[in-house]
């Protein structure tokens, strides 16, 4: 089976413009996950989704936002970037909803701001 | 919520011994428990998990153990070998909670 997917893998943008990120989730899977990695503030997460609907969403701003499609695969959405928005950005699916599902990641995306 | 405490923040040992990392968590609800390995430029990888009804799991060099009345969790590597050099992150998830929440990582160096 083919892992997690992310494009694209390296981002340059500037402050002020908007980002969107895609996941493709491993084949059958249903649940994706986003998380920020920082050297600062380690791996935050971001939010998640199954079946199309945002189910926990962490302490980000409204800056941050994102959808899941009808066969799973998911972007994120970066408005009005920071510089602080600088950071690799992992996508994690897992089978199902549940609290013990294994998440596997994704290569991440790393998004640099000038 | 849940807060995830992982010690010591860096660790050297020389190649052929063992490595421990230790964890702790908060929310006694946490009943999943896995580790990353995260290598350079690359996303964490599952090296092993545990869930609350056992106490150790062990997979050939690595193992796990889980005291869920102290509410700490540790991850062993036996016969370090070279490639077991990257940064471990453990963490932790409830039933009920969607997200997982990262201890703060360990940078393991094996010395040859």
């Amino acid at each position: 089976k083919a892992g997690v997917t992310q494009t694209p893998r390296y981002l340059i943008k500037t402050r002020g413009q908007q980002v969107t990120l895609s996941c493709s989730p491993i084949s059958g899977h249903r649940s994706v996950s986003w998380y920020q990695q920082t050297p600062g503030q380690g791996l935050q997460f971001l939010f998640e989704y199954f079946s199309e609907t945002q189910r926990n969403k962490g302490n980000f701003p409204g800056r941050f936002s994102g959808r899941q499609f009808s066969n799973s695969r998911s972007e994120m959405n970066v408005s009005t970037l920071e510089l602080g928005d600088s950071a690799l950005y992992l996508c994690a699916s897992s089978p199902g909803a549940g609290g013990t599902d294994t998440q596997y990641f994704g290569p991440g995306t790393r998004l640099t701001v000038l | 919520g849940e807060n995830v405490e992982q010690h010591p923040s860096t660790l050297s040992v020389q190649e052929g011994d063992s490595a421990v990392i230790k964890c702790t968590y908060s929310d006694s609800a946490s009943n999943y428990f896995p580790w990353y390995k995260q290598e350079l430029g690359k996303g964490p990888q599952l090296i092993i998990d545990i869930r609350s009804n056992v106490g150790e799991k062990k997979d050939q060099r690595i193992a796990v153990t889980l005291n869920k009345t102290a509410k700490h969790f540790s991850l062993h590597i036996t016969e370090t070998q070279p490639e077991d050099s990257a940064v471990y992150f453990c963490a932790a998830r409830d039933s009920s909670a969607s997200k997982i929440i990262f201890g703060s990582g360990t940078r393991l160096s094996i010395r040859p």
